[in-house]
């Protein structure tokens, strides 16, 4: 697709189920990010791809969480054991170029936790 | 729909009018900045850039005031229109983050009356 695709657009688990959202960036877009915006808050960052390569992952808010992109394209952020302070939308963004410059977001995914 | 932004700051101005949003950002070694528009349910979308290294950049309808002394960027539209109604962010970038890590303010509404 022409955009950054997320999936799946809405998911609601019971507290303590695991869950996996996973993200497709632009393609050609070495860079890729998570982050975790909850309601009537700004997106804040959770970790950074730069190809297969997480080269950030100090967002991240506990051992629960856990991102991956092993062949430097699609990534899926698990989030196991969930509670209901995840419940938030979950973003995604790549760029194509290294250093500063626009991200592309996708939609997001939100998580309910019950 | 969500409802983003009950407890944000909120702006409203009347279809026509200007607009003017604001935001202090935190870091002085901040080099590069952005402003997102964020619609209800979807994700952040690009609205302009600018780099530490200028003090003024502008748009189609759109201007971007850096003021690096006092730590304050704003955002302008031109002759504001129904469809800017959406909460607006303020990113900066910061000089030995993450490349491209961008660190998101807690945002302002925008309501348009017609």
């Amino acid at each position: 697709g022409a955009g950054v695709s997320q999936s799946p657009r809405y998911k609601v688990a019971k507290r303590g189920q695991d869950v996996a959202l996973r993200c497709d960036p632009i393609s050609g877009h070495v860079s890729l990010f998570w982050y975790q915006q909850a309601l009537g808050q700004g997106p804040e960052f959770l970790t950074y791809f730069q190809n297969e390569a997480q080269l950030d992952k100090s967002g991240l808010p506990s051992d629960r969480f856990f991102a991956e992109r092993p062949e430097g394209s699609v990534s899926t952020l698990k989030i196991q054991r969930t509670q209901q302070e995840d419940s938030a939308v979950y973003l995604c963004a790549s760029r194509g170029v290294f250093g500063t410059g626009e991200l592309f977001f996708g939609e997001g995914s939100r998580l309910t936790v019950l | 729909g969500e409802s983003v932004g009950l407890h944000l700051p909120t702006l409203s101005v009347q279809e026509g009018d200007n607009s003017i949003i604001n935001c202090a950002y935190s870091n002085s070694a901040s080099d590069y900045f952005i402003w997102y528009k964020q619609e209800s349910g979807k994700g952040p979308q690009f609205i302009i850039d600018i780099r530490s290294n200028m003090d003024k950049r502008q748009g189609q309808r759109v201007t971007v005031l850096l003021n690096k002394t006092v730590k304050h960027l704003s955002l302008q539209i031109a002759a504001t229109q129904p469809g800017d109604s959406a909460v607006y962010f303020c990113a900066e970038n910061r000089r030995g983050g993450s490349q491209g890590n961008l660190i998101f303010g807690k945002g302002t509404k925008l309501s348009v009356k017609p």
